[in-house]
Formats: structure tokens, sequence, C-alpha cells
């Protein structure tokens, strides 16, 4: 299978903020990486798609980028409501697997 | 709007069998690739299996391949998991999400989750 690697795992900061968060492939996945949201006791929320491609009604603030084995996931002038989960997960593979998540925190 | 809705899930003691449902509403269901992801308290997220539109192609994590099993009934808009020999790290939230079109498709939107706890 192929591992998907997260980091930070925890990460804090203030609102205005811009953060990254970095996700990496243990091999080649293309540009087939989304990222979801997930806020406590709800499901997970489509971000980025393709690495980059904001799915419809995202803000665009949010901003993924990358290919092959390195991507990252930006947030612009963070909002309360960014506070959250953020998971990355490869579909190159028909295996697919996510990173263990990256947590956001109010600073 | 679209709109899953998974139920089925509950109190099983090890060694048992639950069958999951979701129910798909606000889109052609048939046209969809669909799939099963799960997440154990406090813990990330497990991609469990994917089946085509048609049902016709599988995918399945390996580690789970041999319990559980997906299907699906296009003509009631409805998605299964059947799940058995159920272990306690089998404990988890599962969801169903639409994939998209084909398999190189995320996943999005997701249900809101049903809750399977195994236990004696």
């Amino acid at each position: 299978d192929i591992q998907m690697t997260q980091s930070p795992s925890t990460l804090s900061a203030s609102v205005g903020d811009r953060v990254t968060i970095t996700c990496r492939a243990s091999q080649s996945i293309s540009r087939l990486l989304a990222w979801y949201q997930q806020k406590p006791g709800k499901a997970p929320e489509l971000l980025i798609y393709k690495a980059a491609s904001l799915e419809s009604g995202v803000p665009s603030r949010f901003s993924g980028s990358g290919s092959g084995t390195e991507f990252t996931l930006t947030i612009n002038s963070l909002q309360p409501d960014d506070f959250a989960t953020y998971y990355c997960q490869q579909y190159h593979s028909f295996s697919r697997t996510f990173g263990q998540g990256t947590k956001l925190e109010i600073k | 709007q679209v709109q899953l809705v998974e139920s089925g899930g509950g109190w099983v003691k090890p060694g048992g069998s639950l069958r999951l449902s979701c129910a798909a509403s606000g889109f052609t269901f048939s046209d969809y690739y669909m799939s099963w992801i799960r997440q154990a308290p406090g813990e990330g997220l497990e991609w469990i299996s994917d089946i085509s539109s048609s049902g016709t192609s599988i995918y399945h994590a390996d580690s789970l391949k041999g319990r559980f099993t997906i299907s699906r009934d296009n003509a009631k808009s409805s998605l299964y998991l059947e799940m058995n020999n159920l272990r306690a790290e089998d404990s988890a939230v599962y969801y169903c999400a639409i994939q998209g079109y084909d398999e190189t498709s995320p996943f999005g939107p997701w249900g809101q989750g049903t809750l399977v706890t195994v236990s004696s």
C-alpha cells in the first residue's frame, strides 16, 4: 500500500494566520490527491481534489499544490471555522490510503 | 440535494455480523462509484471498499478482505456493507461516500456515519 505521511500532526495558529500542511506519499501518485476537513462529530468534507482543484463551495483561502510524492495544503487568513482536523488521501492506487491527520488548533 | 443516510450500526458481540445500509438520494445513484470508509474512536480515516457504478468492479482493503463485502442495489439507490466475524478493532463510525464517475475520483459527499460497537 502507498503510505501517506502528514506533517505536522498538530498545528497551533491564530485567526488571520497563514498555515501550511504537508503530505508525503511513499511513491508517486501523480496528482491524484485529495484534502478533507473534519470537525468533531461530523463527517469529513472534500476541500481539494487532483492536488490543486478547489471543490465547489470551498472558500478560496484554501489552496493545494504538489505532484508526485509531495503535496501541501495552504490556508490563508485563518478563520474561526477553519480549526479542525485535515486529512490527505491518495486515489492513485486502488488501495486508497489516508494520511494520519493534522489537527489545527487555536493558539 | 445530495443525501446519504447510513443505518444498521449498533452493538454486536465479537464474532457476530452486521449489515450496514446507505440510502442515497438527490443524485443519479447508478452513475457513481460508491465507497465505505471507517473511523475508529479518536483515530484517523480508513478506507474499506469501493464498488463501481454497475457493481461489477469491487476493491477491498486487503486487511478486511474476506470478512467485509460491499454491494449495491441501483434500483433501490442503496449501498450495503456486509460485515462478518467482527472483532473489537472493527468498532468505528462507518461512512458511505460518493466516489465519482470512476475510480480516479476522491470521496465526497459523505454520509453522517453509523456507529458500530463490537464488545462482549
